[in-house]
C-alpha cells in the first residue's frame, strides 16, 4: 500500500525567505508524485507534478520539487516566498503507469508567510 | 470555461439522515473522483466514476454510493449519516488518459448534528 508523510504540519517563515516543505512516500511500485495547494475557502489546485523524466520539476510561480527515488522523497522548495504563498500544501502520490484518479494525500503542511 | 462545480456549498443534516451531493466536471473531462476531507486532514479517496461505472473505491463503507450520468456529472450519496461524516466533500474531474491531472471543485461542507 502507498502512503505519504508530510513531516511538518506548520511552517512559519518570513517574507522573502527560502522555504522547504518535506514529503516522503512509501510504495512498492513506481509512482507519480504531486503537490497541490489549497488557499483558504478554495478547492485544491495542482502546483506541480512528477510523472517521468527530469527529477526536478517547476511550477509557474517559482516553486520546485525534486524526486529522489533513493530517499523516497519529493520535497517542495521556493527560494523566496511571498505573503500570497500562505496556504495549505498537500503532497500526493498515485500508482505509476496508471490513469487513476486515486491519489493518496499527506496530512498537509500549513505555510504561514509573515511580513 | 467553467471549472468543476459542486452543490450545495454548505449543508447541515442530523444523524441518520441521507444526503446527496452533486458535481459537474470541467468541460472535456469524463472521469469524476470523490474525496472526503476531514478538518485538518488531507483528502481521502472515496471512489471514482468513469463511463457511468464505479472504477475504483477507497476504504469507505457501503453507506457511501455514487452515480455518474451520461453528461459525466456525478452524485455522491451518503445514507444513515454519522457524526463522523462531517467533512468537506471534494469532487475532482480528469480526462481519463492523463495520469493524476485532477481538477478540484471548492467542495461541499457537510455538518452532521
Amino acid at each position: 500500500a502507498q502512503s505519504v508523510t508530510q513531516l511538518d504540519s506548520q511552517v512559519p517563515v518570513f517574507e522573502e525567505a527560502p522555504v522547504e516543505l518535506r514529503c516522503n512516500y512509501s510504495s512498492s511500485v513506481s509512482v507519480y508524485l504531486f503537490w497541490y495547494v489549497q488557499y483558504p475557502n478554495q478547492g485544491l489546485q495542482l502546483l506541480l507534478k512528477y510523472l517521468s523524466g527530469s527529477t526536478l520539476v517547476e511550477s509557474i510561480n517559482g516553486f520546485e520539487a525534486e524526486f529522489n527515488k533513493s530517499q523516497t522523497s519529493f520535497h517542495l522548495r521556493k527560494p523566496s516566498v511571498h505573503i500570497s504563498d500562505t496556504a495549505e500544501y498537500f503532497c500526493a502520490v498515485s500508482r505509476g503507469s496508471s490513469n487513476t484518479g486515486k491519489l493518496i494525500f499527506g496530512q498537509g503542511t500549513t505555510l504561514q508567510v509573515k511580513p | 470555461d467553467a471549472g468543476v462545480t459542486q452543490s450545495p456549498t454548505h449543508l447541515i443534516k442530523t444523524r441518520g439522515q441521507q444526503v446527496t451531493l452533486r458535481c459537474s466536471p470541467k468541460s472535456g473531462h469524463d472521469t469524476v473522483s470523490w474525496y472526503q476531507q476531514a478538518l485538518g486532514q488531507g483528502p481521502q479517496f472515496i471512489f471514482q466514476y468513469y463511463e457511468e461505472e464505479e472504477r475504483q473505491r477507497g476504504n469507505f463503507p457501503d453507506r457511501f454510493s455514487g452515480h455518474q450520468f451520461p453528461n459525466y456529472s456525478s452524485e455522491l450519496n451518503v445514507n444513515a449519516l454519522l457524526l463522523g461524516d462531517s467533512a468537506l466533500y471534494l469532487c475532482a474531474s480528469s480526462f481519463s488518459p492523463l495520469p493524476g491531472e485532477l481538477f478540484f471543485g471548492e467542495g461541499s461542507r457537510l455538518t452532521v448534528l
